[in-house]
């Protein structure tokens, strides 16, 4: 069975610290993952994805990055955190795109005072 | 661009009602639609997704038919059930790429 694993579970960060999240998938090799950010309230909204090891495709602009150093791991992060980047992050992963069910994480909770 | 509507944020119903969620849709290509469903301090994950042969998918009572004459794809079941209350998304993928695109939420509480 596939497992979906993110940490931290919740972080408070000071704005202008940096800040690293992390994804991993077992149980399937060469997912596809993408990562996604959740405002209080708001929708859900893709921010990157990933097709295969060192390749990742950026879907919107919030002064954030990713990278897929191994199969089975997803990263987020930025080196100078705003307030805007408050929210909910969401890793998911798919066998393949279109049709694809996207299998999501729990989630990290991010605060920035 | 692609794009997804649910004209409701916030339906509550009585227990043993109908419940229908709205979801619309544009589209440049023909494209497969999803809806999620998050409850509480959880992650999303899948309530029902479109077939590629226009069968209606169904799933825990739900159910959900695409009309592409009117780009819709409105989630519908016989009979709330508390545990119903959930966060539901719209959601729309064209077979061509990797992006998921979420509509807007409809928060459905379901009342004794």
């Amino acid at each position: 069975a596939q497992t979906i694993h993110q940490w931290p579970v919740a972080e408070i960060k000071a704005v202008g610290s940096p800040l690293s999240l992390g994804c991993t998938i077992k149980g399937k090799s060469s997912p596809n993952l993408y990562w996604y950010w959740q405002a209080t309230g708001g929708t859900l909204q893709q921010l990157f994805y990933s097709i295969t090891v060192g390749q990742v495709e950026s879907v919107v602009q919030l002064n954030l990055s990713a990278s897929r150093p191994k199969d089975d791991q997803f990263i987020l992060s930025t080196e100078k955190l705003l307030l805007s980047h408050s929210g909910f992050y969401l890793c998911a992963w798919s066998l393949d795109w279109g049709q694809d069910t996207q299998y999501f994480g729990p989630g990290t909770r991010l605060l920035v005072l | 661009g692609d794009s997804v509507t649910q004209t409701e944020g916030l339906v509550t119903l009585t227990e043993g009602l109908p419940v229908m969620l709205n979801c619309t849709y544009q589209s440049t290509y023909s494209p497969f639609l999803f809806w999620y469903v998050q409850h509480l301090n959880e992650a999303p994950k899948l309530l029902l997704k479109s077939f590629t042969d226009n069968k209606r998918p169904e799933h825990q009572g739900f159910h959900a038919t695409l009309h592409k004459s009117s780009s819709s794809f409105h989630l519908q079941k016989s009979s709330a059930q508390l545990s119903d209350s959930a966060l539901y998304y719209c959601a729309l993928s064209v077979n061509a790429g990797a992006k998921l695109t979420f509509g807007g939420g409809t928060r459905l509480t379901v009342r004794p």
